[in-house]
């Protein structure tokens, strides 16, 4: 499989803390996107950051992308309520692959 | 508005009954998928297409057949439906080219008893 992998599977902070989820990927891409999925609902697109790109920022979401281990990173900061999600990063080369999700929960 | 529409959202079907859900968007996109969500697994593609009359399978396209006929509607077809099809399904579009985001319909949660 070339799916990405997310780490943590799950994660539950406080409101107002900050959530990292990272993910690691096996092939060479053009780009790396982070997606939202409200249970059980469709995927909404997040962000976007090129392979050429080491970082990007969009509100409160902040996208690291290091192509040399293959590996991305997503922090929410000041985390609300409202982001109690799955989130999936999803390497866009030849194909397009999803990973495997990271649960976060935001207690109020 | 711009939208991937799928339907059924929820479909309840036995084993070996032909069913097909439809998938349609209003973007013009080239680019049309199908993905199964399976908890644990994350999002598997079962079957793309770059453009009209071109289909591509995915990971996962045992059991599926899909056409595309038309640039805006990219149907998934189960033929005879097995218990280990049921899950989640999206159907997503996107532009062609780099760069570009995808755009998911709202599900069909698919049971086979």
């Amino acid at each position: 499989s070339q799916q990405g992998e997310e780490d943590p599977q799950a994660l539950s902070i406080q409101e107002g803390e900050n959530a990292t989820m990272n993910c690691s990927y096996k092939t060479s891409i053009n780009n790396l996107q982070w997606y939202r999925q409200n249970s059980g609902r469709g995927l909404v697109h997040l962000i976007l950051i090129r392979s050429n790109e080491r970082e990007k920022h969009s509100g409160r979401l902040r996208v690291t992308l290091d192509t040399s281990k293959k590996s991305s990173s997503l922090l929410i900061t000041a985390s609300r309520a409202a982001d109690t999600a799955s989130y999936f990063c999803a390497t866009d080369g030849n194909q397009f692959y999803f990973g495997t999700g990271t649960s976060l929960t935001v207690i109020p | 508005e711009a939208q991937v529409t799928q339907n059924p959202r929820y479909l309840i079907t036995v084993t070996g009954k032909k069913l097909t859900v439809t998938c349609s968007q209003n973007m013009n996109h080239e680019y049309m998928s199908w993905y199964r969500q399976d908890p644990g697994l994350g999002l598997r593609q079962i079957y793309y297409s770059m453009n009209v009359e071109v289909t591509d399978k995915g990971d996962v396209p045992e059991g599926y057949k899909v056409s595309r006929k038309e640039k805006r509607n990219f149907p998934l077809i189960l033929e005879s439906p097995s218990p280990n099809q049921t899950s989640l399904y999206f159907c997503a579009s996107r532009d062609r080219g780099r760069n570009t985001e995808a755009f998911f319909g709202q599900g069909t949660r698919l049971t086979v008893v």
